[in-house]
């Protein structure tokens, strides 16, 4: 059984440029939230993607944007980076159709170097 | 004032001690807790939720107190393998939203 997955594994971009992640969910999952970990830090809520649609967002500017599949499967977009964009950024999937919604798992996430 | 907050720690505690890790949450309404366990540049794990009556996984025990809003967890016989973050999570009233607090680290020693 595949964990979530994420791609790429790591990035370096330079500022004002546009960066889309990818998360493929834990089988089962129809919930994918995302999360930017600055280092040294927990993770910050970003956004929450149910049903191909934004359920809920964090404090974050409109330059993040998300996507969700019918196969359940998200993007995190990303428009005119600085260098504070630079994160590991992290998926995270749940079986909110269950209730579990709570119970996350994390992929490995995707590091980004903002130059 | 942060909505979760922890002591970053570290705490470098010898294999065998016990080590208790305390958290705070601001949001009195916040209605499920947990605690996650992240090793150096990996990602988190759930490492037990945690619930009004307090419960107990091995050598975990994690224990909830609302009146004063803050969650605990608790480690014996602290092995090699424990050294990690552990994360306080928070969840807000509309259940969609994880609040994590900055982490605590810990350190075993042989």
């Amino acid at each position: 059984d595949a964990g979530v997955t994420q791609s790429p594994t790591h990035l370096i971009k330079t500022r004002g440029q546009q960066v889309t992640l990818r998360c493929s969910p834990k089988s089962g999952h129809d919930t994918v939230s995302w999360y930017q970990q600055a280092l040294g830090q927990g993770p910050q809520f970003i956004f929450q993607y149910y049903e191909e649609e934004e359920r809920q967002r964090g404090n974050f500017p409109d330059r993040f944007s998300g996507h969700q599949f019918p196969n359940y499967s998200s993007e995190l977009n990303v428009n005119a980076l600085w260098l504070g964009d630079s994160a590991l950024y992290l998926c995270a999937s749940s079986p909110f159709a269950s209730g579990r919604a709570n119970e996350q798992f994390f992929g490995p996430g995707t590091r980004l170097t903002v130059l | 004032r942060k909505e979760v907050e922890q002591d970053p720690g570290p705490f470098n505690v010898p294999e065998g001690a016990t080590v208790a890790f305390n958290c705070t949450y601001s949001n009195s309404a916040s209605q499920s807790f947990f605690w996650y366990r992240q090793d150096c540049r990996k990602e988190p794990k759930l490492l037990m939720s945690v619930y009004s009556s307090g419960n107990e996984d091995g050598r975990f025990t994690a224990q909830l107190n609302r009146a004063s809003q803050y969650i605990s967890l608790l480690i014996r016989d602290s092995k090699l393998s424990d050294s990690a973050t552990y994360l306080c999570v928070v969840n807000s009233v509309n259940n969609n939203d994880m609040r994590f607090g900055a982490g605590t680290r810990l350190t075993v020693k042989p």
